[in-house]
């Protein structure tokens, strides 16, 4: 268990409809970090918030947002979902400061049918 | 300037061989570099990784070399084993005023350790 929890672990929802996936990172850390990753490709940076506020975005598409709450778990919000959304998607998590305890949470398996 | 280029894309190597990814990078404000190991659906897990001050970095079979002036970085493996066989992300990240930091991956190379 490496302290970043995120839910649900598996997500099957049709076209058109809109998700949400859920991270709660490491004790003590601030920022958490969003990733897509399709199959058998790279790491896909979507979003950065930092203690939240909105720090970095990456190529989060317009269809995707995503908000960090005060207890510093976030959400990721997935709306109008193609069939080319379905993917692993990471949530990750670090502390303040120069300590780079960067963690990976296990990820959601978004299946869009 | 923010990229972190990986390669091979791909390796295949034998029980008890070598393997060794590189990595390379352009900006000298990144001074952390960690190297993560991913298996097929599961989260990548950081492995091992390094600060510029220093040149090398083992931790039992896993060893980063370092090279500032040519902003190059590699991860070996040595005796490698079918169970290293994994995806291996290479990293940089730099830190930010206001204590956080924005980390930057490599594209990946997919490791296969044949018996």
């Amino acid at each position: 268990d490496s302290g970043v929890t995120q839910t649900p672990k598996h997500l099957i929802t049709a076209t058109g409809q809109r998700v949400t996936l859920r991270c709660s990172p490491r004790s003590g850390d601030l920022s958490v970090y969003w990733y897509q990753q399709s199959l058998d490709q790279g790491l896909q940076f979507l979003i950065q918030y930092y203690n939240g506020e909105e720090r970095a975005k990456g190529n989060i598409l317009e269809r995707f947002s995503a908000q960090q709450f005060p207890d510093l778990h976030s959400e990721l919000n997935l709306s109008s979902l193609e069939l080319g959304d379905s993917a692993l998607y990471f949530c990750a998590s670090s502390p303040r400061g120069g300590d780079y305890g960067y963690t990976f949470g296990s990820g959601t398996r978004l299946t869009v049918v | 300037q923010q990229q972190v280029k990986q390669s091979p894309q791909s390796l295949i190597v034998q029980k008890g061989g070598i393997s060794i990814i590189n990595c390379a990078y352009e900006n000298t404000a990144f001074d952390y570099f960690p190297w993560y190991q991913q298996f097929p659906g599961k989260g990548p897990a950081l492995l091992i990784a390094i600060r510029p001050d220093v040149s090398e970095k083992k931790e039992g079979r896993f060893t980063i070399s370092f090279n500032k002036s040519a902003k190059q970085f590699s991860l070996h493996i040595m005796d490698s084993q079918p169970g290293d066989s994994a995806t291996y992300f290479c990293a940089a990240c730099r830190p930010y005023s206001g204590g956080y930091q924005k980390v930057t991956f490599g594209t990946g190379t997919k490791l296969q350790v044949i018996p």
